[in-house]
C-alpha cells in the first residue's frame, strides 16, 4: 500500500464548476497535510496547509481533513482554465524518515472553457 | 527575495560521469531537502538537512551524496551517473524540519545517456 494515494486522473471539469481532489494516507500518526499545485514543467507551489480536522478555506480553495478516515481533500470553487495543473497531496511521513513529507503521485486537473 | 534557486536548469551526462547540483535559499530557513520526480511516482526524498551541519538519508539515497555547505546552500552530487538517475531534481527548504511548509526551487532536468 502506498503511503499517500491519489487518483491520477485526469479530472475534467467545466469552467465555473467545483473541482474535488482526494487523497488518502496510511500513517495514522500524521499531523500535517499540504496541497501543492504543479504546472507542467514547473516546480510545486504550496497552495494549502491543514493541521486539524475540518475545513480550511482560502479564497476559492477549501481543504478538508478527516483523520479518522485518513482522508484529505481539496475543493476548488469556480474553477478556471488557469487551475489546470497537477495537484500533489503531501503528508507528514513516518518517524523513520524524520517526519518528512511524503508526496502522492498527483492528480491531473483539466478545466475546460 | 529569490527564494530557492538551483543550478543548472538542464544537464546531459554520459553514464559514469559525475556532477554536482547546486541549491541556495535566501529565506533564512533551517531545513533543506533534495527530491527527484519521475513520471507516475511523485516526489521522492533523496537526502535532507534538518539544520546546518546535519544531513540524513531519505527514501532513495543510493548513488547520491550531499553537502550542507552553510545555512544557505545544499548541494547534491552524483559520483557516477547512471541512466536510472535520469529525472527532474528539486531542492526545497523549510523554516524548520518536519511539519513546516516546504518551498521549492525551479528544478534541474537531468538526462543520463
Amino acid at each position: 500500500q502506498k503511503e499517500v494515494e491519489q487518483n491520477s486522473g485526469p479530472l475534467s471539469v467545466p469552467e465555473g464548476a467545483i473541482a474535488s481532489l482526494n487523497c488518502t494516507y496510511s500513517d495514522r500518526g500524521s499531523q500535517s497535510f499540504f496541497w501543492y499545485r504543479q504546472y507542467s514543467g514547473k516546480s510545486p507551489e504550496l497552495i494549502m496547509s491543514i493541521y486539524s480536522n475540518g475545513d480550511k478555506e482560502d479564497g476559492r480553495f477549501t481543504a478538508q481533513l478527516n483523520k479518522a478516515s485518513q482522508y484529505v481533500s481539496l475543493l476548488i470553487r469556480d474553477s478556471q482554465p488557469s487551475d489546470s495543473a497537477t495537484y500533489l497531496c503531501a503528508v507528514q511521513g513516518k518517524m523513520e524518515y524524520g517526519n518528512k513529507l511524503v508526496f502522492g503521485a498527483g492528480t491531473i486537473l483539466r478545466v475546460k472553457s | 527575495n529569490a527564494g530557492v534557486t538551483q543550478t543548472p536548469k538542464f544537464q546531459v551526462l554520459k553514464t559514469g560521469q559525475s556532477m554536482t547540483l547546486q541549491c541556495a535559499q535566501d529565506m533564512n530557513h533551517n531545513s533543506m531537502y533534495w527530491y527527484r520526480q519521475d513520471p507516475g511516482m511523485g516526489l521522492r526524498l533523496i537526502y535532507y538537512s534538518a539544520s546546518e551541519g546535519t544531513t540524513d538519508k531519505g527514501e532513495v539515497p543510493n548513488g547520491y551524496n550531499v553537502s550542507r555547505l552553510n545555512k544557505r546552500e545544499f548541494s547534491l552530487r552524483l559520483e557516477s551517473a547512471a541512466p536510472s538517475q535520469t529525472s527532474v531534481y528539486f531542492c526545497a527548504s523549510s523554516e524548520v524540519s518536519g511539519w513546516n511548509e516546504q518551498f521549492f526551487g525551479p528544478g534541474t532536468r537531468l538526462t543520463v545517456l
